[in-house]
């Protein structure tokens, strides 16, 4: 069966400090999406990213970058030079393509708390 | 206005009582879920429904139900609450296709007592 771990469940950091989270996931199918999202305090989730498992390219967008490694099941997720709005908790996911209806599988969440 | 609403935002009830959470979307995407979030376990899946006549269990369906009204309403009901389901409730919307981005409500905190 399907499962995401986010072993880290809080990471407080100072301001302008890199984060990464850490992200694994378990899946029998070979094809599959990851995601990221955030639920900021106000507690609505906000997509940030998705990856097809075909496409281990790594990416940065401004101050986000992610690393997927299929070799190590793992999809982290890294937030450069830290701002306060980045408080958060993020959740891991994943779909699945056998799992008809663009289902999701989330981790746990990581809260975030970045500090001025 | 948001993308998809949920109602109520707040919601306290006593053990027993049967309780309706209500979703709308104007994505005009036919899929729709219930998601239920618990510290420390993230979100996990209670129903889905791919259109008005094709509703799923999830994950957790046990002391759930739902109706989908419409391609645009998807409500949730606890028959009876109890303790247990105690949480913050989500509903979302994909377009169709494999990997598409989830639409999420503003969730909906149920606490019963």
């Amino acid at each position: 069966a399907q499962k995401v771990t986010q072993a880290q469940t809080e990471i407080s950091v100072v301001e302008k400090e890199d984060v990464t989270l850490d992200c694994v996931y378990e899946t029998r199918d070979t094809t599959y999406y990851l995601f990221w999202y955030k639920q900021p305090p106000s507690g609505e989730l906000v997509f940030l990213i998705r990856r097809n498992s075909f496409d281990e390219q790594n990416e940065i967008s401004g101050r986000y970058s992610w690393n997927f490694q299929k070799s190590t099941s793992s999809f982290n997720f890294t937030i450069t030079a830290s701002q306060v709005v980045d408080s958060a908790v993020y959740f891991c996911a994943l779909s699945e393509a056998k799992a008809a209806g663009n289902k999701l599988t989330f981790g746990g969440g990581t809260r975030v708390l970045v500090k001025p | 206005d948001a993308d998809v609403t949920q109602t109520p935002r707040n919601r306290i009830t006593k053990t027993g009582k049967r309780i309706m959470l209500e979703c709308s979307q104007t994505k005009g995407h036919d899929r729709m879920y219930w998601y239920r979030q618990d510290p420390g376990l993230g979100l996990r899946l209670i129903y889905y429904s791919f259109d008005v006549k094709d509703i799923n269990k999830g994950e957790i369906s046990d002391g759930y139900s739902v109706s989908r009204q419409a391609q645009a309403k998807f409500s949730l009901s606890l028959e009876s609450a109890i303790p247990n389901q105690t949480a913050l409730y989500f509903c979302a919307t994909s377009a169709p296709g494999w990997g598409t981005e989830a639409f999420f409500g503003q969730g909906t905190r149920l606490t019963v007592v």
